[in-house]
């Protein structure tokens, strides 16, 4: 079985500090996780992954994420946040072998000037 | 390259009615799915298929048909269209399921059951 879980329905923070999205998993095995992005009126784009390796993945628009295993968390992070970040964050994982990702619920991210 | 294209963008339906959603790819992806997306509700899967030929249900499937005759095409049929099925719906593909499983998505089509 497996599940992904998303805290927080929304974050708000301040253009130029630091945001942090959470993301927790059950996954059995070692996990497979993703970070997707929605934009308003748009599909998912997918920003990060994390397969093996380093515990901290960097992806696309400035965004990386921490791998942590003892804590079973994929949070996403960004140093100094853009009014442009502003949109719907997604956590999906998978088990090795599986086809199917479980997606969370998603969190807004609003970012004020 | 198109991606993922899903037709229509937007579609008002009548209880009992039915309808297609098209959904199709240009880049040789064996593994599509759908979902609808719901305020609160997160992705929920519907149906998924891992080549031609081979569909199975997720989530929710109930009220839905799905075909893949090609490996570009993967329809969302609604068979008698109800309220709860007012949702936006969005295709996804992807190259490799088992690892990689970067899914693409389509922009989504936005159902209103009236």
């Amino acid at each position: 079985a497996q599940s992904v879980a998303q805290p927080e329905d929304q974050v708000n923070v301040a253009e130029g500090n630091p945001l942090t999205v959470k993301c927790t998993y059950s996954v059995s095995g070692n996990p497979y996780l993703f970070w997707y992005v929605q934009y308003p009126n748009r599909g998912l784009q997918f920003l990060l992954k994390y397969i093996t390796g380093d515990n901290l993945v960097k992806g696309s628009y400035g965004f990386e994420a921490e791998f942590n295993k003892s804590q079973t968390s994929f949070h996403l992070k960004k140093p100094s946040a853009l009014v442009s970040d502003s949109a719907l964050y997604f956590c999906a994982g998978l088990s090795g072998g599986s086809y199917i990702p479980t997606f969370g619920r998603g969190t807004s991210l609003i970012v004020h000037p | 390259n198109a991606g993922v294209t899903q037709t229509p963008k937007f579609q008002v339906l009548k209880t009992g009615q039915s309808m297609t959603l098209q959904c199709a790819q240009d880049m040789n992806h064996e593994y599509m799915s759908w979902y609808r997306q719901d305020p609160g509700m997160g992705l929920r899967l519907i149906h998924y298929s891992v080549g031609a030929g081979i569909t199975d249900q997720g989530e929710v499937p109930n009220g839905y048909n799905v075909s893949r005759s090609t490996t570009e095409d993967f329809p969302l049929r609604l068979l008698s269209a109800a309220p709860s099925q007012t949702s936006v719906y969005f295709c996804a593909s992807s190259s490799d399921p088992g690892r990689q499983n970067i899914q693409y998505f389509g922009a989504g089509t936005r159902l209103s059951v009236l």
